[in-house]
């Protein structure tokens, strides 16, 4: 079974520029989960997918930030204008449980950030 | 505002002995656990997990222990194997809400 598939695995921009990121969850996996994890720190939720609708993005900065989960499989994450702060690993995962807060998610290898 | 915590950054064993990994928690509504390893350049990968209604889960080497009144959860590896080598994350959550993740702690399995 094919696992998350995530690109790019790397991306250097400056800020203010804009970048986006790609996923390709697990095939039939309907939750598709966007993470940042900083370095030192533990993965951070931004955004949750159930099919094509958004469930959580409460931890988005939708001043900046936008996803999208169009015909409820691949989900692109968007960031415009970037900031230095936003220089992070960005994990997308998935899962089939349906409910939220239960369940194994299964992580993609992440695409690295960095904004000069 | 940290909901999970994994206070130690870093942890080494010696070969064939057991490592233990600790995690701290806030929340006391968390009701569903889980630990992911992860090595370097990778996503995490998942480990094992235990809801609240069990005090122990156990899966080959690995063993989870859920103490409910300190809030506190731990992983035993039991024998360690330099494979082991990773950063361990812990993750809670209630059910109907997200996950929250610790900041991790990087095991280090010496030869």
């Amino acid at each position: 079974e094919a696992g998350v598939a995530q690109s790019p695995r790397y991306k250097i921009i400056e800020k203010r520029q804009s970048v986006a990121f790609w996923c390709n969850p697990i095939s039939g996996h309907a939750t598709l989960y966007w993470y940042q994890q900083i370095l030192g720190q533990g993965p951070k939720l931004l955004i949750q997918f159930q099919n094509n609708g958004v469930v959580d993005d409460s931890q988005l900065p939708k001043d900046r930030f936008s996803a999208e989960r169009l015909k409820g499989v691949d989900s692109t994450l968007k960031i415009q204008p970037a900031k230095l702060e936003d220089s992070a690993v960005y994990l997308c995962a998935s899962s089939s449980q349906p409910l939220l807060g239960i369940g194994t998610q299964y992580f993609g290898p992440g695409t690295r950030l960095l904004v000069l | 505002d940290q909901q999970v915590k994994q206070n130690s950054p870093s942890l080494s064993v010696q070969e064939g002995r057991i490592s233990i990994l600790n995690c701290d928690y806030t929340n006391s509504m968390f009701d569903y656990f889980l630990w992911y390893k992860k090595y370097p350049a990778e996503g995490p990968t998942f480990l094992i997990s235990i809801s609240s209604i069990k005090d122990k889960n156990e899966d080959g080497r690995f063993t989870v222990f859920l103490n409910k009144s300190a809030k506190h959860l731990s992983l035993h590896i039991v024998p360690s194997q330099p494979g082991d080598s990773a950063v361990y994350f812990c993750a809670a959550s209630e059910v109907i809400s997200q996950f929250y993740f610790g900041t991790g702690t990087s095991l280090t399995v010496i030869p």
